[in-house]
């Protein structure tokens, strides 16, 4: 019973530095996205997918990378870490036209 | 993404009050979701509503799809301990994402 999987839970990073966040989902799911949640500004769409081998910007995609080269995978790279990338991370997937959107747990991003 | 207004920000309220939250948007959705969010999980979904005028429950939560196709409320009936956390709104036009709202904050003293 995984649901949506991410790794790590918790990371700290100096700025500058590159990492990528995993994401993984084992109930076939077509649709991915990620999103950034900062105190009192809810949930932010970074990046999303509608299969394998599509990407599409969200509301705030500066500064991270996605791909999707498996329906079961979804990793977001951040590619040179700023301190304004602190926050939590969450991976989310649900089926094609599907209203159900299952999160995964988090990752605590610090960038110091 | 549609800027969504939820209200109140925080709540504070004794075990077995009723609480009511609401959501509104300047933009129409097709879809209404409610999630609860408890410290260090990520959201999960309490009630969709996927007609105008459209009242669902779930248990104690009761939750309606506003008949103009822009707010939504939901309601929590006889609150326990357990019903701490912070609730969200979120919308969906079409696609897939998510509009959220920026969240209900309830605590629930004994």
């Amino acid at each position: 019973n995984a649901g949506v999987t991410q790794t790590p839970k918790f990371q700290v990073l100096k700025t500058g530095q590159s990492m990528t966040l995993q994401c993984a989902q084992d109930m076939n799911h077509e649709y991915m996205s990620w999103y950034r949640q900062d105190p009192g500004m809810g949930l932010r769409l970074i990046h999303y997918s509608v299969g394998a081998g599509i990407t599409d910007q969200g509301e705030v995609p500066n500064g991270y990378n996605v791909s999707r080269s498996t329906t079961e995978d979804f990793p977001l790279r951040l590619l040179s870490a700023a301190p304004s990338q602190t926050s939590v991370y969450f991976c989310a997937s649900s089926l094609q036209g599907g209203n159900t959107i299952y999160f995964g747990e988090g990752s605590w991003l610090t960038v110091v | 993404g549609q800027q969504l207004n939820q209200s109140p920000q925080s709540m504070f309220i004794q075990e077995g009050e009723d609480v009511s939250m609401n959501c509104t948007s300047s933009s129409i959705f097709n879809t209404w979701l409610w999630y609860k969010q408890e410290p260090g999980e990520g959201p999960v979904l309490l009630i969709a509503l996927y007609k105008a005028g459209e009242l669902t429950s779930n248990g104690r939560l009761t939750a309606q799809f506003g008949i103009t196709r822009k707010d939504s409320f939901l309601n929590i009936s006889a609150s326990i301990p357990s019903d701490v956390g912070i609730y969200f709104c979120a919308g969906q036009l079409g696609g897939y994402a998510l509009n959220f709202g920026k969240g209900t904050s309830l605590l629930v003293t004994p």
